[in-house]
């Protein structure tokens, strides 16, 4: 398996552009997670679905970052407009059945720098 | 507002012998613990975890011990390797949502 897979790895853009940055789950895993990494408050999970149906959006930071996951293997998450503070790294990662128990799997990450 | 620590960024720690990571939490309510290692451009990977209703887990080299009363958990490595240099996330869950900290880099020096 390929693991999960993210793409852009790294992406520059200027205030007040559109970024979507986009994941690829595992195969078969039914929960799908978006996190961001800053130095100060470390990994933070935004949002996660299940079966492709967002749950709970309580770590989206603002009205300006949305996310989406319109089929299985697919899912997105926007910034518009982008700020430099949205500079981080973000992760996706999927799980076969959620809970805490499951183990997340991570992809490597976009690398996100706002101007 | 953090809920989980990590209050030292760095480590250093000489080959063979052991490394002791730390992290805090603040919520009462979390049930399960998990420490994820990071190497550079690369996910976390899951390393090792435990449940709020034992106090130790052992899985070869790694363990974690939990204080419950002190909500504080430790990842014990030995002995280190140079393999082992990378950083270290803890979390700490509630159902599906997962809290981390952030991070302490390990320095495994041969």
């Amino acid at each position: 398996d390929a693991g999960v897979i993210q793409s852009p790895r790294h992406e520059v853009t200027e205030m007040g552009q559109e970024v979507t940055l986009r994941c690829k789950p595992i195969s078969g895993h039914d929960y799908l997670f978006w996190y961001r990494q800053t130095m100060m408050r470390g990994l933070e999970l935004l949002i996660y679905f299940n079966n492709n149906v967002p749950i709970d959006d309580s770590g989206m930071p603002e009205d300006r970052f949305s996310a989406k996951m319109p089929n299985a293997s697919f899912s997105t998450l926007k910034i518009q407009p982008s700020e430099p503070r949205d500079s981080a790294v973000y992760f996706c990662a999927s799980s076969l059945v959620g809970g805490a128990t499951d183990t997340q799997y991570f992809g490597p990450g976009t690398r996100l720098t706002v101007l | 507002d953090q809920q989980v620590k990590q209050n030292s960024p760095s480590l250093s720690v000489q080959e063979g012998r052991i490394s002791i990571l730390n992290c805090d939490y603040t919520n009462s309510m979390f049930d399960y613990f998990l420490w994820y290692k990071k190497y550079p451009a690369e996910g976390p990977t899951f390393l090792i975890s435990i449940s709020s209703i034992k106090d130790k887990n052992e899985d070869g080299r790694f363990t974690v011990f939990l204080n419950k009363s002190a909500k504080h958990l430790s990842l014990h490595i030995v002995p280190s390797q140079p393999g082992d240099s990378a950083v270290y996330f803890c979390a700490a869950s509630a159902g599906n949502q997962f809290y981390f900290g952030t991070g302490t880099s390990l320095t495994v020096i041969p």
